[in-house]
């Protein structure tokens, strides 16, 4: 399985932008690039994905490289609630078994300073 | 609309004893999904459900455990002589297909005593 590498942690002010790389060398063509948070004791929450092309929606905006071997996360104005872990996942929807599950790494736990 | 819903939302139980924990997924999604969680950890994948069917077992950690689904809606998962290593967050997933996106419900904290 292809897998992503986060930092362990992040620290932004209140309605600041907050960008959360994420480092994935040997994605294969098919991987879609996820983003999941998780909230203190709660269930994760979905936040974005895309294949090749940026995207935005509501929550956050998802740039991908050229090269598709990393991307970020931005969140553009971070409030407390945004505190969270927020984990960056391959996922190939074609394969029979692996594309079953979501596989979460570490994630980078982002901490909000108001 | 309705999200994914899970009970009971926290569970304490003795080492033993069997435990069901229940899914309600977003309605019409015919995937559904099992993980755990354990403190600290990420999330480890148990079971996929297509409708009611189960083709992927495979993260099922023992016997012990198992699960269904009827009526391509509500799913239990069932604990059977439950060990203190089962304490974890049991967290179910559902998408409208297997490869669409999967939207979590707020899990049930079981405790082993």
């Amino acid at each position: 399985d292809a897998k992503t590498t986060q930092p362990n942690s992040m620290e932004s002010n209140e309605e600041e932008p907050v960008h959360l790389p994420c480092n994935h060398s040997t994605i294969s063509g098919t991987d879609y690039i996820h983003w999941y948070r998780q909230l203190p004791s709660q269930g994760p929450e979905y936040v974005i994905h895309g294949l090749t092309s940026n995207v935005n929606n509501r929550m956050a905006s998802l740039a991908i490289a050229e090269d598709r071997k990393s991307s970020t996360l931005i969140l553009h104005r971070a409030t407390l609630r945004d505190a969270a872990v927020y984990y960056c996942i391959l996922r190939d929807p074609s394969e029979e078994a692996a594309g079953n599950k979501l596989t979460f790494g570490g994630g980078t736990r982002v901490l909000v300073k108001p | 609309g309705a999200g994914v819903s899970q009970s009971p939302s926290n569970k304490v139980t003795e080492k033993g004893k069997d435990v069901e924990l229940r899914c309600d997924p977003i309605s019409g999604h015919t995937a559904l999904y099992w993980y755990r969680q354990s403190l600290g950890q990420g999330l480890e994948f148990l079971i996929y459900f297509q409708g009611n069917s189960a083709p992927d077992k495979s993260g099922l950690p023992s016997d012990r455990f198992s699960a269904e689904r009827t009526g391509g809606s509500v799913s239990t998962l069932t604990i059977q002589r439950t060990q203190q290593e089962d304490s974890a967050v049991y967290l179910c997933a559902s998408s409208a297909h297997r490869k669409e996106t999967q939207y979590f419900g707020p899990g049930t904290r079981l405790l082993v005593l």
